[in-house]
């Protein structure tokens, strides 16, 4: 069964603390996107990686992390530097073989919830 | 900012009535592409069209592009009340950078 998981659904952090948001997925696809949608918005870029151990700073990347040691992964740390956190996050995949991007196939999403 | 815009932002209709929805954007694109969102999931890929192509059809989805006006429209015919969705919009840059620019979307309520 191929796809993109997301975990958790939902997250809850305190302020001043760090957490993880995990993406991971199958569908042997090159380049990886994590996305933050605030209520009633659009989607707003945070990183992309084309490649294993290579990733670009998207619209909103102050306060965020990004890893991409496997083809498979790139989770997304949200740091005690983002000061509004609180938001809908969403993974999404795309092959390379075409350029310009073609379809992005996205996670469920992770809603995180500064307490 | 490369974003689109989706016009309306909120469109209600009763069931079998069609819904259009209208994206505009400021800068030359590669294609565009719709995508839908139920409340609370991650976007579901509906249809792309090229910059090079006018119009494109899916089952009861038909997508236009006029690239003169830099405007496309989706049009969803005889609505169902599972068609309700957040539709967006996104365009492709036609080099450079790899990634979609999302619009702020259509909030679609489709009343039974």
């Amino acid at each position: 069964d191929g796809g993109i998981t997301q975990s958790p659904k939902y997250l809850f952090r305190k302020e001043g603390q760090n957490v993880t948001l995990s993406c991971e997925q199958n569908l042997n696809h090159d380049a990886m996107y994590w996305y933050r949608q605030d209520p009633g918005q659009g989607l707003r870029l945070i990183y992309y990686s084309q490649i294993v151990n290579d990733f670009q700073k998207g619209d909103i990347a102050e306060g965020y992390s990004v890893s991409r040691e496997k083809k498979e992964s790139f989770p997304l740390t949200v740091t005690s530097a983002q000061k509004n956190p609180t938001a809908f996050y969403l993974c999404a995949s795309s092959t390379l073989a075409a350029m310009p991007t073609d379809t992005q196939y996205f996670g469920p999403g992770t809603r995180l919830t500064v307490l | 900012s490369q974003q689109g815009e989706e016009d309306p932002q909120a469109l209600s209709i009763q069931e079998g009535e069609n819904a259009t929805m209208n994206c505009s954007y400021k800068t030359s694109i590669n294609n565009l592409q719709w995508y839908r969102q139920n409340s609370g999931r991650g976007l579901v890929h509906l249809i792309l069209i090229r910059s090079n192509e006018r119009e494109k059809h899916s089952g009861r989805l038909r997508v236009t592009l006029d690239t003169s006006k830099k405007s496309s429209s989706l049009l969803i015919t005889a609505s169902r009340a599972a068609d309700t969705a957040s539709y967006f919009c996104a365009t492709a840059p036609p080099t450079g950078a790899n990634n979609l620019f999302f619009g702020t979307g259509t909030r679609l309520t489709v009343i039974p």
